[in-house]
């Protein structure tokens, strides 16, 4: 079975500055791995997965993460925080059909 | 084109109640799946289907809930005799087979 974990409920950032969110996961397989942001009150939207090759993966709105297998890990960043990018940011593994979540991390950006 | 849609946004019921939430995915997605958000216990999973398979329903919490797809497409998600700790967020998402999950904005289910 798989589990996920998001290092850090909650994390505050000026504006300008490097997004750093965490995710530790586990897996008994070669795992799918994709980073997920909710804006309020809306679902889900894709921001990167990571499937196979490249281990430095680029998404949407400047966010890239790394896959490091030695390290279990699938960090996000970004560079610059932008006031739009607070959020929730889910981390999520998936072994076939059903995605496992993290539970979250909150971003607040100040200005 | 369209993503994935969910009606109503928004439920208010009360306990003992029947409700059914829809969800229609993707036109093209053969999988369709149900997720509960709710603040206690995050994201889980409820149920998936996938073309004419039988569903996973390992994640169904109890058998007051169940799920239907019809014609391969629309999916109601019923909720029998609804009780407060039923209150959630419940997500849809579609993919074609095993690849990247869409969802849908959510049904906010609130029971008094």
């Amino acid at each position: 079975a798989q589990s996920v974990t998001q290092l850090g409920s909650h994390v505050s950032v000026s504006e300008g500055a490097l997004v750093l969110l965490r995710c530790n996961y586990s897996s008994s397989v070669p795992p799918y791995l994709f980073w997920y942001v909710q804006y309020p009150n809306q679902g889900l939207q894709l921001l990167l997965k990571y499937t196979t090759g490249a281990t430095l993966v680029k998404g949407i709105n400047g966010f890239e993460a790394e896959f490091k297998k030695s390290e279990t890990s699938f960090h996000l960043t970004k560079p610059s925080a932008h006031m739009s990018d607070a959020a929730e940011y889910f981390c999520a593994v998936s072994e076939g059909s059903q995605l496992s979540f993290g539970a979250g991390t909150t971003v607040t950006v100040r200005a | 084109g369209a993503g994935v849609s969910q009606s109503p946004s928004n439920k208010v019921t009360e306990k003992g109640k029947d409700v059914e939430l829809r969800c229609d995915p993707i036109s093209g997605h053969t999988a369709l799946y149900w997720y509960r958000q709710s603040l206690g216990q995050g994201l889980e999973f409820l149920i998936y289907f996938q073309g004419n398979s039988a569903p996973d329903k390992s994640g169904l919490p109890s058998d007051r809930f169940s799920a239907e797809r019809t014609g391969g497409s629309v999916s109601t998600l019923t909720i029998q005799r609804t009780q407060q700790e039923d209150s959630a967020v419940y997500l849809c998402a579609s993919s074609t087979f095993t690849d990247t999950q869409y969802f849908g904005p959510g049904t906010r289910l609130t029971v008094l």
